[in-house]
């Protein structure tokens, strides 16, 4: 069965730095997402992307979160000046239209 | 603000017994509910959905009940095995959108 693929699984980074998460979704899914969960809480949605473009974002997406699906395969998020706070399991998922999303096992980010 | 919730954070059931989990939706324009599973380190995969023309849905030991007045529904094991000892999140959407909103999730101990 097809799966999403997330690398790394476990990333730590220095407050301030760039970190990028790299996702490879479903070959025929047509909707990306990012969401996280931050220790304890919900699974929060941060980003959907269709057709090159993002499609809703949440407010926690903000200037330092960008994606990109640069060559039809992968599916980056990147956080350019990460924070403490940042620091969740970050979920990349797919689906083909509004139904059932498919996630990946997710990267653990740590911002020290 | 909380569009998914589910207030209980923990539940214990006896092995072969019924596990109950209950999630309250506040957006009367949600059309579509799902339930995931979650295992530790794992990211959330899908077990079960609903559409909001639909009042039940079943899928072998996995009944999810949809009470749209009280914006209600709930996910039934039966029986339940040691194996589905997990963290169930529920989750909604727009058929306008393409966002699902999850809730915080409760925590499934079978007990053998």
């Amino acid at each position: 069965e097809p799966e999403v693929t997330q690398t790394p699984s476990h990333q730590v980074t220095q407050m301030g730095q760039e970190v990028i998460l790299r996702c490879v979704p479903i070959s025929n899914h047509l909707y990306f997402y990012w969401y996280r969960q931050i220790l304890g809480q919900k699974v929060e949605f941060l980003v959907s992307f269709y057709n090159n473009e993002i499609s809703e974002k949440s407010e926690i997406f903000d200037d330092q979160f960008s994606v990109e699906r640069p060559d039809g395969s992968n599916f980056t998020l990147k956080i350019r000046s990460t924070k403490l706070e940042d620091s969740a399991m970050y979920f990349c998922a797919g689906n083909r239209d509004n139904e059932k999303l498919f996630f990946g096992s997710g990267t653990q980010l740590s911002v020290l | 603000d909380q569009q998914v919730k589910q207030n209980s954070p923990s539940l214990s059931v006896q092995e072969g017994r019924i596990s109950i989990l209950n999630c309250d939706y506040t957006n009367s324009m949600f059309d579509y509910f799902l339930w995931y599973k979650k295992y530790p380190a794992e990211g959330p995969t899908f077990l079960i959905s609903i559409s909001s023309i639909k009042d039940k849905n079943e899928d072998g030991r996995f009944t999810v009940f949809l009470n749209k007045s009280a914006k209600h529904l709930s996910l039934h094991i039966v029986p339940s095995q040691p194996g589905d000892s997990a963290v169930y999140f529920c989750a909604a959407s727009e058929n306008t959108g393409n966002q699902f909103y999850f809730g915080t999730g409760t925590s499934l101990t079978v007990i053998p």
